[in-house]
């Protein structure tokens, strides 16, 4: 139990285009779920925590309007890169929990996108 | 800042030997867990630590949480190549949860 997916798992786009991710929680309700941003062998970096059904909370230095997320049913959180560039190059990792503890988190197998 | 320091940062060893990965905060958990990251995947869930000074093995992995809850180490006895990869902590305040700064670990044949 308790898989989480995502969806691509690599992408490939162009400079100024947009692209979107998107993170599934397959055998039960994710309340919660968060967004990670890694480079390589470092560690993982939130950058925001989603409700369903709510604004997401960003974390400082995270751009609301670049960054675009949606969690709009209880299976299902989308982060949408707006304008890439190839700073945004990057892994991206999402995790659902459901809202029983804090630490329960269940991660997705994280998503490579690289902007050319 | 980072509010859970792991050391060392990196880590290359030959199979067989012994590593020992801290975890350090000034902050109270809770709760800390241990993951493993392999290249292109999420973290996977090693252990959960609960009660300051408790143990767990599991395997060649033994992970103790300090009796004042505010660190963490993970000891791998006897090295495999299978080992390599990113070892982060994890810690939970009780509302919010922050990773480490991450160990990547790498076991030479």
């Amino acid at each position: 139990g308790a898989v989480v997916s995502q969806h691509p798992s690599r992408v490939i786009c162009k400079s100024g285009t947009s692209v979107k991710i998107e993170c599934r929680s397959l055998d039960f309700q994710a309340t919660t779920m968060f967004w990670y941003r890694q480079f390589p062998k470092k560690s993982l970096m939130l950058m925001a925590t989603s409700n369903e059904g709510s604004k997401a909370t960003y974390e400082q230095g995270v751009e609301k309007d670049k960054f675009l997320i949606n969690h709009a049913s209880l299976t299902l959180s989308t982060l949408t890169v707006t304008s890439a560039h190839p700073e945004d190059s990057s892994f991206y990792i999402c995790s659902a929990s459901d809202g029983r503890a804090t630490y329960e988190q269940y991660f997705g197998p994280g998503t490579r996108l690289t902007v050319t | 800042t980072q509010l859970l320091e792991q050391s060392p940062q990196f880590l290359s060893i030959q199979e067989g030997e012994n590593l020992t990965v801290y975890c350090n905060s000034s902050s109270v958990f809770s709760s800390l867990q241990w993951y493993r990251q392999e290249p292109g995947e999420g973290p996977v869930l090693l252990v959960t630590v609960v009660t300051g000074g408790e143990v767990k093995k599991l395997k060649r992995l033994t992970f103790q949480f300090g009796d004042a809850r505010k660190d963490s180490s993970l000891h791998i006895t006897a090295a495999q190549t299978g080992d390599t990869g990113l070892y982060l902590c994890a810690g939970d305040t009780g509302n919010q949860f922050y990773f480490g700064t991450g160990t990547s670990l790498t076991v030479i044949p």
